[in-house]
Order: C-alpha cells, then structure tokens, then sequence
C-alpha cells in the first residue's frame, strides 16, 4: 500500500498570501495518478488537480499543481475567502488508491 | 451535467448488513468507474473500491475484502454499496464517486452527497 504524507498538517495564511501544500509518497507515484481535493465542512470532497497537475472543470487557475516520483506540490498563487478547507492528495497508481491524512487550510 | 443521488441515513447494530444506492443522472455510467470512499467522524478520506460501469467487474481494497460488495443497475443508473458484519467502526459518511474520464478513471471528479451509516448497539 502507499502511503502518502501531507505536510504541514495545518497551515494557517491569510486572504492574498500564497499557499504551498506537500504531500509526499512512500514509493514512486507516475505523476499521471496524482489527484488533489478540495473539502469544506459538511460538503463532498471536490476535484481540483488530477495527473499531478492538470486542473478539473471550472477549477481556477490559481491552484496549480506539480511534481512527480514521490513528491508532489498543490499550491494556491493568492488565496481567496473561499478557499478555506481541508485539502486531500490522492494516488491512484496502484490499489488500494490511498489518500494523504489531509492539510487544513485556516485564515490566520 | 452529472448529479449523483445517495440513499438516505441509516442507523444499523452491529453484525448487521447496510445495502447504500448511488443514482447517477446526466451522463450514463456505463462508460466510467464509480467509487466508494468513506469518512469517519472528524476524520480523513478512505476509498473504499470501484466498479467498472460498463462491464460490472470490481476491484475492492483489501482492508473491506469479505466485508463489501459493490454492484450496479444499469438500466436503473444506479451503483450499490452492501456492507456486512457492520462494526462501531464503521460509522462513518460513504461517499459514491464517479471518475472523472474514461482515461482519469480514478480521479474523483464527481460525487454524491453522502450517506451517513451509523452502527450503534
């Protein structure tokens, strides 16, 4: 199974700062099965980045997402209000297709 | 426009069995995988399993093997989720998720609104 690791467990930035968020693997993931997600309080998870760095549908371009083998990068260029969350990485490469504890998101 | 419908809660004691729907609406399934993932109260996301939507063949995590059953309807757009031997643990939300394309088949673009599965003696 692989394990992956998100850092920091909490970040805490305010509106128009610059978020860099990590997530790390226990073995090498091909950068085409490396997803990111988007969670607010009592809501589904969203789909913002999938092959480490391709943006879903209507995501906006200031999420972006990057790297490959083991680590891998979301970051959000100026945060907006609304971008307060709790954000997964998921690896599809192989079963079971495991997802990072989490990082969340708080207006500092 | 993809909208995936869930069943509602359900309150169940242990050993016992929870069968969850997931009906999916605007685009047929039949070409993408759909998902289960699941969160604990407080907790992260776990995925579950996926089933191919075309020719019904199933690939579970290990950790649910003997405990999970996933099928579909495809004449009712509809994907089911059997839990069995239901412990305090696995109380938790459970998610549907289809994939995203034909060729992104487990990045997670789209998904239900969860169905909450209380096990409580």
């Amino acid at each position: 199974e692989i394990v992956l690791t998100q850092s920091p467990v909490t970040l805490s930035l305010s509106p128009g700062e610059r978020a860099t968020l990590s997530c790390r693997a226990s073995q090498s993931v091909n950068s085409n099965y490396l997803a990111w997600y988007q969670q607010k309080p009592g809501q589904a998870p969203r789909l913002l980045i999938y092959g480490a760095s391709s943006r879903a549908t209507g995501i906006p371009d200031r999420f972006s997402g990057s790297g490959s083998g083991t680590d891998f990068t979301l970051t959000i260029s100026r945060l907006e209000p609304e971008d307060f969350a709790v954000y997964y990485c998921q690896q599809y490469r192989g079963s079971p297709y495991t997802f990072g504890q989490g990082t969340k998101l708080e207006i500092k | 426009q993809v909208q995936l419908v869930q069943s509602g809660a359900e309150v169940k004691k242990p050993g016992a069995s929870a069968r969850l729907s997931c009906k999916a609406s605007g685009e047929t399934f039949r070409n993408n995988a759909m998902h289960w993932v699941r969160q604990a109260p407080g907790q992260g996301l776990e995925w579950m399993g996926w089933i191919n939507g075309g020719n019904g063949n199933t690939w579970n995590s290990e950790k649910f093997e003997g405990r999970i059953s996933i099928t579909r309807d495809t004449s009712a757009s509809t994907v089911y989720l059997d839990l069995y031997s239901l412990r305090i643990e696995d109380t938790a939300v459970y998610f549907c998720a289809r994939g995203f394309t034909v060729v992104q088949p487990a990045a997670l673009g789209y998904w239900g609104q969860g169905t909450l599965v209380t096990v409580s003696s």
